[in-house]
């Protein structure tokens, strides 16, 4: 049963980057199949989606946040990663990655998601 | 960019009753619609998608419908596992694939 577990640090400091890492487990990441993506939930609010990728970099972002997003694969380690860049306390967040499915070549909806991890920005 | 807008914004519903949430789109999604279940601490899982389509592993109980601007999904018997928080999304127009702000289904 293929899962997604984020990883990295729980804190960050207003104006450096946040850098994320999610590793996909009993399957691959190069399924012809799925895109992969990112979204964030502050805490007590909605979703905002933040960007997807594709396994062969092919990458989607928010409007909203593209100027600060770099979202990339690494096929090797079956793990996708994000990075966003100069944050504010406005990124303090739980920061999902999930499983998107692809259908006619383009990314359709989130089937599988991982457990999440919380990211604080503070100094 | 599409606004998805969801009422109520609470629901309370006593357990067996039937509870009727409804999304709504800015513009047409045609049936490019998911509803996800979230509950305390753990991530969204999805329900539905192309608006009616149970999930794998998803009880008869929840179904969607709609297509266009407006969308529904029906928990025909509440239990006392599904009060939770349930979210819409649109995946027709994109970027940015879009949620509503969610409705909390509560125990009356």
């Amino acid at each position: 049963q293929l899962q997604l577990q984020e990883s990295g640090p729980g804190l960050v400091k207003p104006s450096e980057t946040l850098s994320l890492t999610c590793t996909v487990s009993g399957g691959s990441i190069s399924s012809t199949s799925y895109y992969w993506g990112w979204i964030r939930q502050p805490p007590g609010k909605g979703l905002e989606w933040i960007g997807s990728v594709y396994y062969s970099g092919s990458t989607y972002y928010n409007p909203s946040l593209k100027s600060r997003v770099t979202i990339s694969v690494d096929t090797s380690k079956n793990q996708l990663s994000l990075k966003l860049s100069s944050v504010t306390a406005a990124d303090t967040a739980v920061y999902y990655c999930a499983r998107q499915v692809r259908y006619d070549s383009l990314p359709w909806h989130f089937d599988l998601w991982g457990r999440g991890t919380l990211v604080t920005v503070s100094s | 960019e599409i606004v998805m807008t969801q009422s109520p914004a609470t629901l309370s519903v006593s357990p067996g009753e039937r509870a009727t949430l409804s999304c709504r789109a800015s513009q047409s999604v045609s049936s490019n619609l998911a509803w996800f279940q979230q509950k305390p601490g753990q991530a969204p899982r999805l329900l539905i998608y192309a608006a009616s389509t149970r999930a794998t592993g998803i009880p008869a109980r929840f179904s969607g419908s709609g297509s266009g601007t407006e969308f529904t999904l029906t928990i025909s018997s509440l239990q006392s596992e599904d009060f939770a928080v349930y979210y819409c999304q649109q995946y027709n127009n994109w970027p940015p694939w879009t949620f509503g702000q969610g409705t909390k289904v509560e125990i009356k």
